[in-house]
């Protein structure tokens, strides 16, 4: 069965200093991942999509960027974070190309101080 | 762009009652999905049920139904003898079909449920 793993579960960071979460997934080959963020009090946000390595797309323009470096590896960077980047991050993968749902990695959540 | 709205912030139910949550959308898209997602306090996205808009038939799955009317844009979720264990955030989600899979999930806002006892 397809399994996501994200690293850290929890950050705190100050404003200013750079970012990176990552998400590794197992269980699948060539995943469709998606990064989505979660603000306080909101629904979720689709932040980057990535179809296959190095091909990244971006939904939302930000100071944050991604990457993939391997087929199960998904990259959340920033070169200097914003009060306004604390939220829950969620990576997913698309569980079957044929069942159209996504499957949800259990989030990181990251407070800018 | 899609949008999807969740007009109930928060609903209350009594334990073993039916409850429903609301959810409309917009998109001119002819062919999409439709999902709703269960986040309990642990904050993990659980998948509740799919909708293909292409079928008629309302999807279920055991306590969970929903009632799909495609001429609304309407897709409310119905939960049936509610636990306690129901309790969480619920996200209603959309996604255009693409063949190639690379669409990500536009999602509402989310409604609280609570379950009193």
């Amino acid at each position: 069965s397809q399994t996501i793993h994200q690293w850290p579960a929890t950050l705190v960071q100050p404003v200013g200093s750079p970012l990176s979460l990552e998400c590794t997934v197992e269980g699948t080959s060539n995943p469709n991942l998606y990064w989505y963020r979660q603000a306080a009090g909101r629904g979720l946000q689709l932040l980057f999509y990535s179809v296959g390595i190095g091909q990244i797309s971006s939904e939302v323009p930000q100071n944050l960027s991604a990457s993939r470096p391997q087929d199960r590896q998904f990259i959340l960077s920033s070169k200097k974070l914003l009060l306004s980047d604390s939220g829950f991050y969620l990576c997913a993968l698309l569980r079957d190309r044929g069942f159209h749902e996504q499957y949800f990695g259990p989030g990181t959540r990251l407070t800018v101080t | 762009a899609q949008t999807v709205t969740q007009s109930q912030p928060e609903m209350s139910v009594q334990e073993a009652e039916t409850v429903t949550l609301s959810c409309t959308y917009d998109t001119s898209e002819s062919d999409y999905y439709l999902f709703w997602y269960k986040q309990p306090p642990s904050r993990q996205m659980i998948l509740v049920i799919r909708q293909e808009a292409y079928k008629q038939q309302n999807a279920t799955e055991n306590r969970f139904s929903v009632n799909f009317q495609k001429a609304a844009k309407s897709f409310s979720l119905k939960i049936s003898d509610s636990q306690l264990g129901d309790a969480a955030m619920y996200f209603c989600a959309y996604r255009a079909y693409s063949g190639g899979g690379a669409d990500g999930l536009t999602f509402g806002k989310g409604t609280h449920l609570i379950i009193q006892p």
